[in-house]
């Protein structure tokens, strides 16, 4: 798994709040993404990092930012949480060169009530 | 935009079959094919990575194939067993240097004992 832990596993808020869920990784990947899953779905791509302070937007990325001040940690911030971004999160990394295989993290539980 | 999709969404063996789980994307441009599992309530485990370059991956009695000019990517999984039972997702890496990936929606095996 390449050494990926999120935090909090599970967490329940109330819509309108800040939430910020973290990534750690110990591996030294230069990438890392955040993906949310949803049923009907399958797993979409909120934002990712290319480097320390270097991010981009994927699909999904409206009320949502990400910070990475240091290579093992990506930060994953709801600006205001709303219904609609009660989903299970997941973060991976990887090295996007050679067979690059991304490692998954086990996923945070979000709901937003 | 590449769209990966996956029939059938679900799928029910008795134990011992042997079965082919199927994905196809739109976009033959891809750097590379990953299957994943996933359990309820779990994360991802990487199971196949498949290069572009190459036609099919091995590991004990799963099989993974890559056919780039139709679009089509097949899981095969020999003599099946009830803890074969999760959900499989495919995912197309994209020749961007981002390598972000794209989901099918998978595909909820259930092996019956």
């Amino acid at each position: 798994d390449a050494g990926i832990t999120q935090s909090p596993r599970h967490k329940v808020t109330e819509t309108g709040t800040p939430v910020t869920l973290r990534c750690h990784q110990t591996e030294n990947h230069r990438y890392m993404y955040w993906y949310r899953q949803d049923p009907g779905h399958g797993l979409r791509l909120i934002h990712y990092s290319y480097g320390v302070k270097d991010t981009d937007k994927g699909e999904v990325s409206d009320g949502y930012s990400v910070s990475r001040s240091k290579t093992e940690d990506f930060l994953l911030t709801l600006e205001s949480a709303t219904s609609s971004q009660t989903s299970v999160y997941f973060c991976a990394a990887g090295e996007p060169t050679g067979r690059y295989e991304q490692y998954f993290g086990p996923g945070t539980r979000l709901t937003v009530t | 935009k590449q769209e990966v999709t996956q029939i059938p969404a679900a799928l029910s063996v008795p134990e011992g079959e042997n079965l082919v789980l199927n994905c196809s994307f739109t976009d033959s441009a891809i750097y590379n094919l990953q299957w994943f599992r996933q359990d309820p309530g779990k994360g991802l485990t990487s199971l196949l990575l498949i290069q572009s370059s190459q036609r099919e991956q091995t590991s004990g009695r799963l099989n993974a194939s890559l056919d780039k000019s139709s679009g089509r990517s097949t899981l095969y999984i020999a003599a099946s067993q009830p803890g074969d039972s999760a959900t499989y997702l495919c995912a197309v890496g994209p020749m961007s240097s981002a390598r972000q990936l794209t989901f099918g929606s998978g595909t909820q095996l259930t092996v019956l004992p």
